[in-house]
């Protein structure tokens, strides 16, 4: 069965800082898709980056890159100069073209960012 | 473009009681899903629908029933709640899986919170 793992509940940066939030994936595919969604108060779901399994080039999104390493199954997430706004729930999705659109979700980070 | 809209917001029920949630979706999506999030957890597949007049079961499907008579419109029913149903409920959509050969990004609705007593 497919995996995914955010070993740090909770997280917490001083806002303009960097935070870098891990996830690690199990899966015996080649043809896979990565996320991370991010999840405020609002409780609503919004995609962050995505990143293709068969592209070597890490995904960047404006503050947002990833550290893609399919060897380890590693897929950490970057923010870069934090933001108040940042605050809330990061979760880590993997999808492969075997679960019909079924997303796995880690158990998510809450990040906290201080004034 | 509301993106995908859920209804309700809120919503109480007894146990034994039976509801319909309502997922409608204005992306022209093929594919629609709903999920189950509970405490401290991600979010869990209820089921799934691949196209207009097809459902399939996901990870946890015990206790729900869903209907896609329209694409646009994806229903999620509880046909006699129990507590253990008690979460917050999200639907989302998405052009097309990745056997079709393009990225896949499911797009989600507000979500909606459902206490069974």
């Amino acid at each position: 069965a497919q995996t995914v793992t955010q070993s740090q509940p909770e997280m917490s940066v001083q806002e303009a800082e960097t935070v870098t939030l891990s996830c690690t994936y199990d899966t015996s595919e080649n043809n896979y898709y990565l996320f991370w969604y991010k999840q405020p108060p609002s409780r609503q779901m919004i995609l962050v980056i995505r990143q293709e399994a068969y592209k070597q080039q890490n995904a960047t999104e404006n503050r947002f890159s990833v550290n893609f390493q399919k060897a380890a199954k590693s897929f950490s997430l970057k923010i870069s100069d934090s933001q108040l706004g940042d605050t809330a729930m990061y979760f880590c999705a993997f999808i492969h073209g075997g679960s019909q659109g079924n997303l796995i979700f880690g158990k998510g980070t809450k990040l906290s960012v201080k004034p | 473009n509301a993106g995908v809209t859920q209804t309700p917001k809120f919503r109480v029920l007894k146990t034994g009681q039976s509801m319909t949630l309502l997922c409608a979706q204005d992306m022209n999506h093929e594919y629609m899903y709903w999920y189950r999030q509970d405490p401290g957890m991600g979010l869990r597949l209820i089921h799934y629908s691949v196209g207009e007049g097809t459902t399939a079961k996901g990870e946890v499907p015990d206790g729900y029933n869903v209907s896609r008579l329209k694409k646009q419109n994806f229903l999620l029913g509880l046909e006699s709640a129990a507590p253990s149903q008690t979460s917050v409920y999200f639907c989302a959509s998405s052009y097309s899986t990745i056997w079709a050969g393009r990225t896949d990004t499911q797009y989600f609705g507000p979500g909606t919170r459902l206490t069974v007593l």
